[in-house]
C-alpha cells in the first residue's frame, strides 16, 4: 500500500563515523517525519518537515540533521555516531489524514 | 501535554479467541486517532483510521472504536489467529490535519495455535 523507502534496512557503523540514512517516498505527499524507537518503547519524533526547505525539530531532542530539498527526499544525517544513537529510526510521510511507514533503519554503533 | 497509553502492556491468547486492545488520551483535542501493526523489526502497517466525527471503523476482523469525550479507543480483533502475533501501537494525531502523531507503547499480541 505504502510507497515509502527507508535505505539501508540495517547498518553497524563505527563510533564516530558520518551517516547518512535515506527515506523516500512517491505519494507526493508534504509532510514527512522521522520518529525513533527503542525496543519496547513508543516511537518518538525527531525531526519533522511540512514541505520543501522546511524542517523542524520534534518533541525528542537528537544530534542528527535533516534536510528537504526535493518533495520526495528526507535524509536524516549523524555527523558523527555514538553508541548512544544505537536505535530504530523510522521515516513516516503524510497526506492530511493517513500516515504511511517505512520498514526502518536498524543502527547499531560499536 | 497530549499522552497515550495502551492496556494492556502484553496479552497472550489462544487461536480463535476475540479479543480487546486498549488505548486512552488524555486530550480529547484530537483530529483523528490510527492503529497500526509493527512485526518484529519491521516499519508499521495502518490498519484502521478514525476520524475525530466517527465513532468506528471496520477492516475485515477489526473493529476500532473511539470515545472522543472520554478519551478512549479499543482495538477488537475477532476469533484471532497465530499471524495475528505482533505489536499493535494506537497514535492520535493532535487537532491540526498533518501534525504528527503521538504513539502509546503498544500492545504485543501472541496468539498461540
Amino acid at each position: 500500500e505504502a510507497d515509502i523507502y527507508q535505505t539501508p534496512r540495517y547498518l553497524v557503523i563505527g563510533t564516530g563515523k558520518k551517516i547518512t540514512l535515506e527515506c523516500s517516498q512517491t505519494m507526493g505527499h508534504d509532510k514527512m517525519y522521522w520518529y525513533q524507537q527503542d525496543p519496547g518503547m513508543e516511537l518518538h519524533l525527531i525531526h519533522y518537515s511540512y514541505g520543501v526547505n522546511s524542517t523542524e525539530k520534534g518533541d525528542l531532542s537528537s544530534e542528527s540533521t535533516v534536510s528537504r530539498i526535493r518533495t520526495e527526499h528526507f535524509p536524516l544525517t549523524l555527523e558523527s555516531a555514538r553508541p548512544s544513537h544505537t536505535s530504530q529510526y523510522l521515516c513516516a510521510s503524510s497526506e492530511s489524514s493517513k500516515a504511511f511507514f517505512g520498514q526502518g533503519t536498524r543502527l547499531t554503533v560499536v | 501535554k497530549q499522552e497515550v497509553t495502551q492496556i494492556p502492556a502484553a496479552l497472550s491468547v489462544p487461536e480463535g479467541e476475540n479479543l480487546v486492545l486498549n488505548c486512552s488520551f488524555t486530550d480529547s483535542a484530537i483530529y483523528n486517532l490510527q492503529w497500526f501493526r509493527q512485526d518484529p523489526g519491521k516499519g508499521l502497517t495502518s490498519l484502521l483510521l478514525i476520524q475525530s466525527s466517527q465513532r468506528e471503523q471496520t477492516s475485515g476482523r477489526l473493529n476500532a472504536s473511539l470515545d472522543k469525550s472520554s478519551g478512549r479507543s479499543t482495538l477488537y480483533i475477532a476469533a484471532s489467529q497465530p499471524g495475528d502475533s505482533a505489536t499493535y501501537l494506537c497514535a492520535v494525531r493532535p487537532n491540526q490535519a498533518g501534525t504528527a502523531l503521538i504513539f502509546g507503547k503498544g500492545t504485543t499480541l501472541s496468539v498461540s495455535s
